[in-house]
């Protein structure tokens, strides 16, 4: 158990609908990360925040959103849904926003559009 | 983004030592080389990280070499529970502070009796 909480695990919507997925850090985590997993795009990095501020932005798309909360706790909006949007969701957490300290990921958010 | 190149796939005997190779001839002086395992559709796990010396956890051990140009992370008694893919990443850092972990296609290791 690597202590990031995802939740839901599994999520069933249809095109057009919107989402959020929503990540927990680990204890005493500043930085959260997302990550998309796709079966022909392998793992993309989404965006970053650092104590509720964007820090980093990856390949993430404009009908996508993110944000970090006071308690720390980040969630992806997913809005405008297509069936390429299909795939896992990862959230890792580290402990500050640096780049030479490990990052652990939580089990994912599976998300199925149909 | 310092980009890295591992074989698709390498086997081990269970009991034995995996050495799995990593090149990454691009990196730059101050960016960490990374090593995460993913088992099925299960989130990345974190293996070890280092800069340029050879470092060892309880996982694994990382070898660098000189010119930093490439890395073998060594399992050194690799069990049937070793079987994942393993991903060789150079950790970036990005404008404005912020880095991410640029995964690749990685190493689909199969460890067999």
């Amino acid at each position: 158990d690597s202590g990031v909480t995802q939740t839901p695990k599994h999520l069933i919507t249809a095109t057009g609908q919107r989402v959020t997925l929503r990540c927990s850090p680990r204890s005493g985590d500043l930085s959260v990360y997302w990550y998309q997993q796709s079966l022909d795009q392998g793992l993309q990095f989404l965006i970053q925040y650092y104590n509720g501020e964007e820090r980093a932005k990856g390949n993430i798309l404009e009908r996508f959103s993110a944000q970090q909360f006071p308690d720390l706790h980040s969630e992806l909006n997913l809005s405008s849904l297509e069936l390429g949007d299909s795939a896992l969701y990862f959230c890792a957490s580290s402990p500050t926003g640096s780049f030479n300290t490990e990052a652990f990921f939580g089990q994912g958010t599976r998300l199925t559009v149909v | 983004d310092a980009k890295t190149t591992q074989p698709t796939s390498m086997d081990c005997a269970e009991g034995r030592a995996a050495n799995l190779p990593c090149n990454h001839s691009t990196i730059s002086g101050n960016e960490y080389v990374y090593w995460y395992r993913q088992i099925h559709s299960q989130g990345p796990q974190y293996i070890i990280h280092g800069l340029k010396n050879n470092e060892t956890n309880e996982m694994a051990s990382l070898i660098i070499t000189e010119d930093r140009k490439s890395s073998t992370l060594i399992l050194p008694h690799a069990t049937l529970r070793d079987t994942a893919v393993y991903y060789c990443i150079v950790r970036v850092r990005l404008t404005g502070g912020g880095n991410k972990l640029t995964f690749g296609t990685g190493t689909q290791l199969k460890v067999e009796l």
